[in-house]
């Protein structure tokens, strides 16, 4: 499998802020890279899929970007309601997940 | 509206075997538009991939799992299933099902509630 290191595992944040969160494969993994929100007793969520594209009901201030082996997600203007748990997977070779950057206050 | 809604024990004895069924409420498991995965997290952890099938019944495993998972279709009941071999307590986790986009790349882009299950004498 293809080892994803996502940083930082924690960040403290506020509303309003600006939260930007990396992953990293050890290999290109292409475009094949998807972002996920969980909320504690939920299942994930698909917020960006090919690295850049918006899922369908996500709000805007969610962007994603990269391409091979650098990904980031950002939120440009924290909302109450983003203070969550954010995973990457990638999707060229099987799948295996980055171990989750918990967003908090 | 597309459901996924996972059943089985919620409590597995060491050594035995870990077996939970996915129900898909709208679709066909036998179009070739998705694959069918499962995911699990351990309490308090990150999530772990664990395997997926496509409609012809070809299989994909995590290399880590791979000697002790099956995955398959029962396409009478529009189900799909996981089978774990010899548990421990490290098998103890929230099991998700879930829908991968064929088109992208396998993509997961709709996931089941998930259902706990403990490993557990």
């Amino acid at each position: 499998d293809i080892p994803m290191t996502q940083s930082p595992s924690t960040l403290s944040a506020s509303v309003g802020d600006r939260v930007t969160i990396t992953c990293r494969a050890s290999e290109s993994v292409g475009r094949w890279l998807a972002w996920f929100q969980q909320k504690p007793g939920k299942a994930p969520k698909l917020l960006i899929y090919k690295a850049s594209t918006l899922q369908s009901g996500v709000p805007s201030r969610f962007s994603g970007s990269g391409f091979g082996t650098e990904f980031t997600l950002t939120i440009s203007s924290l909302q109450p309601d983003d203070f969550a748990t954010y995973y990457c997977q990638q999707h060229n070779t099987l799948w295996s997940f980055g171990r989750g950057t918990k967003v908090e206050i | 509206q597309l459901q996924l809604r996972e059943s089985g024990p919620g409590l597995v004895k060491p050594w035995e075997t870990l077996s939970l069924t996915c129900t898909v409420s709208s679709g066909s498991i036998t179009s070739g538009t998705y694959y069918w995965g499962w995911i699990r997290q351990p309490p308090g952890k990150g999530l772990e991939w664990i395997g997926a099938v496509y409609y012809n019944g070809n299989t994909y495993y995590d290399p880590s799992l791979r000697s002790r998972v099956t995955i398959s279709l029962d396409t009478s009941k529009n189900q799909f299933s996981l089978r774990l071999t010899s548990v421990t307590a490290a098998d103890t986790a929230v099991y998700y099902c879930s829908r991968l986009v064929s088109q992208l790349e396998r993509l997961v882009d709709y996931w089941g509630q998930g259902t706990l299950v403990t490993v557990s004498s």
